[in-house]
Parts: structure tokens; sequence; C-alpha cells
């Protein structure tokens, strides 16, 4: 079993549409990142949680450290959001991945 | 404002050639930095990171090694490559601990036939 597990592993939406996704983890972890990668591989670092919530303009990301769990929401999503989005945990000063989530966002 | 760089963008190497893959950063001082690699089919794995001239811990055993001469340089090197080197190589860094946010460079697409 995966030490990070990721759902879904794809995903279609309709523009405009609520989006989540989750990541469960079962290590103890000191933070968790969502990053985003583009079609052409670039990634970028949405956000870095270590409990709680965090927000960025139509990005949504919680964390429940007891639950071993995070969610990272889209609002009204665009096809512009199209990409994989992957959950990092890291333990220690090691990093663990997820397998990530295609989303496409059709208009 | 900090920037990342990497290069080469894309290279295509023969098995058992060497391999020189390059990652500056401007605009900070003493950053953490990091290697990355996603193999096709396959994860992010981190490779190697670094928290200061000539310290490189290694995540992996591989046939890789990283080096880092200059403050803000680090470099990922093979002397013999194998097709499982292929993939996509990220350099990261970020400020302070390894549990903060991280910046990715453009990366290098690296093929091996």
């Amino acid at each position: 079993k995966n030490e990070v597990e990721q759902s879904p592993q794809n995903l279609t939406a309709q523009e405009g549409e609520f989006i989540t996704i989750n990541c469960s983890y079962s290590v103890g972890i000191s933070a968790l990142h969502w990053l985003q990668q583009h079609p052409g591989g670039g990634i970028v670092s949405l956000f870095m949680l270590s409990s709680g919530k965090k927000k960025h303009g139509r990005l949504i990301a919680t964390i429940n450290i007891q639950e071993k769990h995070s969610s990272l929401h889209i609002t009204a999503s665009h096809p512009r959001d199209s990409a994989v989005y992957i959950c990092a945990v890291m333990v220690n000063n090691d990093m663990r991945f997820g397998a990530g989530t295609r989303l496409t966002v059709k208009p | 404002s900090q920037t990342i760089h990497q290069w080469p963008a894309t290279l295509v190497q023969p098995v058992g050639s060497p391999l020189s893959l390059e990652c500056t950063v401007e605009g900070t001082s003493n950053p953490n930095l990091y290697w990355y690699r996603q193999a096709a089919g396959r994860g992010l794995q981190l490779l190697f990171y670094s928290v200061g001239i000539g310290q490189i811990s290694s995540e992996v055993p591989q046939n890789l090694s990283a080096s880092r001469p200059q403050d803000r340089q680090f470099i990922l090197s093979s002397k013999k490559l194998l097709l499982s080197d292929s993939g996509f190589y990220l350099c990261a860094w970020s400020v302070g601990q390894t549990t903060d946010t991280q910046y990715f460079g453009p990366g290098t697409r690296l093929t091996v036939l």
C-alpha cells in the first residue's frame, strides 16, 4: 500500500463545477504540499500545510492531521485549471508523493 | 525576485554516456536545493537535497550523484547513464526548512537511448 494515496486518479468536470481532490497518508508528517503540474511538465507549488486551511483565489486546501487526510478544492473551475495535481508529504526530510490526479475541465 | 534556471531543457543521451544537469537560483542566499525525478508512468521522487555548499543528502540509491559547488548552484551528474535514468528532472529551492514552500525550475527532459 502506498504511503500517500490520492483520489480520484482522473477527474473530468464541466467549467464552473466545484472540484475536490483527496489525499490520504499513512505516516507521520511534518507538512503536506499540493503541487500543480501542467501538460508541459512544469510544476508549481500551490500550498504548503501543516494544519487547518489555506485559501488562494479559487483554490482551498484543508488538512486534518488526526485523520491523516487533506483535500484540495477548486471553486468555479475553468479549463485553465486542467493539470495534474500532486499531493506530497514531508516525513523528516524526505518528500513522498501521491500518484497525482489528472483534472480535465471542459468548456 | 527569485528565479530558478535549469539547463538543458531537453537532452538525448546514449546509454553509458555521462550526464551533467545544472540548476542555478538567483535572488536568494543559502537556499535549500532539491533534485527530483519523474520517470515515465511513475510519480515524482526526491533524489537529493542540500542545505548548504558541499552538503548533499541522498534519498535513494542510484547511479546518480549531486554536487553543490556554490551557494546557488546544484549539479546532477552520472558517470554512465542507464536506460532507467530517462525521465523529467526537476530542481527546486526553498528558504529554511525542507517543510517550507518549494519553488520548482522548468525541468530537463532526459531520454536515454
